[in-house]
């Protein structure tokens, strides 16, 4: 099972500020993805990468950006918060075994945009 | 469209008894499929998993069983514990292309009864 981290846990902010959401993974997972989820919704995908210096938007259009400059680092960044972001965000990674990975979460930022 | 449908917001189970979660999807592409459980304001736990070329999944408590004619998936725990209690999300993969994200119902909350 992969040990993934995410700073903060929980995030209070102004609407307009710039913020940079955290994921970090110790277990040298190729693929790592950020999912948003709502209260009693799925979890819907915006973006995922398979390796360093790559980075795909997913599913769900999103106006955050994301980075994978090392394997282990995936952080997503607003550059302007709006109270329309206000979400939990999940930070995943897998490893690439075959065609049928398994996905293993980050405990998530929830984030309140004021 | 949701591809995976948990139709039921929430189950209430006695302790000790058997909980059946019920998921169903409609992309005939999907092969692998997912369950995981989640706390309030943490990340989801991977708890078992499925590919299409099995119709069931044993791993201690929990049982997974597939029906691909029907596109139907359940996931059974038995004997139900406290400890249960919390939303389980069914997810979904498929391996021939496209994001590699996992598509995910909207849950069901388990509540276990004393």
């Amino acid at each position: 099972e992969a040990d993934i981290y995410q700073t903060p846990r929980y995030l209070v902010i102004g609407t307009g500020k710039k913020i940079t959401l955290e994921c970090s993974q110790t277990m040298g997972h190729d693929k790592m993805y950020w999912y948003q989820q709502d209260p009693g919704m799925e979890l819907h995908l915006i973006h995922y990468s398979y390796g360093v210096n790559s980075t795909e938007k997913g599913d769900l259009s999103s106006e955050s950006t994301v980075s994978r400059i090392r394997t282990e680092h995936f952080p997503l960044t607003l550059e302007s918060a709006r109270p329309s972001h206000t979400s939990q965000y999940l930070c995943a990674s897998s490893e690439s075994r075959g065609i049928q990975e398994t996905q293993y979460f980050g405990p998530g930022t929830r984030l309140l945009v004021l | 469209d949701q591809q995976v449908k948990q139709n039921s917001p929430s189950l209430s189970v006695q302790e000790g008894r058997i909980s059946i979660l019920n998921c169903d999807y409609t992309n005939s592409m999907f092969d692998y499929f997912l369950w995981y459980k989640k706390y309030p304001a943490e990340g989801p736990t991977f708890l078992i998993s499925i590919s299409s070329i099995k119709d069931k999944n044993e791993d201690g408590r929990f049982t997974v069983f597939l029906n691909k004619s029907a596109k139907h998936l359940s996931l059974h725990i038995v004997p139900s514990q406290p400890g249960d209690s919390a939303v389980y999300f069914c997810a979904a993969s498929a391996s021939g292309g496209g994001a590699d994200g996992l598509t995910f119902g909207k849950g069901t909350h388990l509540i276990i009864q004393p």
